[in-house]
């Protein structure tokens, strides 16, 4: 089975400052069928359900702000907020859903 | 409004059953795959089952193989599982995703329901 590893499992930034998670998973997450990386990210903030952010690696799901922003491909993903906002306190999560559904552990970001 | 409302949690005994509803509204249910994630308290998202729009395929983790179930009726917009055979390891809130149409991520979720396995 695929893992999916992000790191940190926490970080602390300051407002208005760049946060950055990876997810890293065990085999390629590209489908040869299309040639897209299937890789989401969600956000899921305290007694809330997740909320898609980014899907396609780096395609920003309608009504996300920009500041959130992903990349990558293959094996190795990130997921940028440019400028933290307070309101973005939450735990983050990848998912492969190429073939079998697979999350991350979760980062959780905090004000420093 | 596009909708999804999970019921059918609770407390239940080890070794016992429980059917968990996810009730469809404001879009076309029968046009999309529909999933089970679970997150234990304190923990992280895990896939537990997933059903075709016509409900012919489904996929279960392994970890539910045999004890759980996902069913759907399109007549009445509505998602199931069945669980059985529950430990306290299966504690969790439930919470029902349909999947995107453009590919297999989830793109609206329900609220989530408590199951609670303890005697």
């Amino acid at each position: 089975d695929i893992v999916m590893t992000q790191s940190p499992d926490s970080l602390a930034v300051s407002l208005g400052e760049r946060a950055t998670i990876n997810c890293k998973s065990s085999q390629s997450v590209l489908s040869s069928s299309n040639n897209k990386d299937h890789l989401a990210w969600y956000q899921q903030k305290p007694g809330q359900p997740p909320k898609l952010l980014i899907y396609w690696a780096s395609t920003r799901e309608s009504g996300v702000p920009d500041r959130f922003s992903g990349n990558g491909s293959g094996t190795d993903f990130t997921l940028t907020i440019s400028s933290l906002q307070a309101e973005d306190v939450a735990v983050y999560y990848c998912l492969k859903y190429y073939g079998s559904k697979t999350f991350g552990q979760g980062t959780k970001v905090e004000i420093k | 409004e596009v909708q999804l409302v999970e019921s059918g949690g609770g407390l239940v005994q080890p070794g016992g059953s429980l059917r968990l509803s996810c009730a469809a509204s404001g879009f076309t249910f029968s046009s999309h795959w529909m999933t089970w994630v679970r997150q234990a308290p304190g923990k992280g998202l895990k896939w537990v089952a997933n059903i075709k729009q016509d409900g012919s395929v489904k996929y279960h983790v392994d970890s539910v193989k045999g004890r759980f179930t996902i069913s759907r009726d399109n007549a009445n917009n509505s998602l199931f599982l069945q669980m059985s055979s529950l430990t306290a390891e299966d504690t969790a809130v439930y919470y029902c995703a349909r999947e995107s149409t453009v590919a297999g991520f989830f793109d609206v979720w329900g609220q989530g329901t408590l199951v609670t396995v303890s005697s």
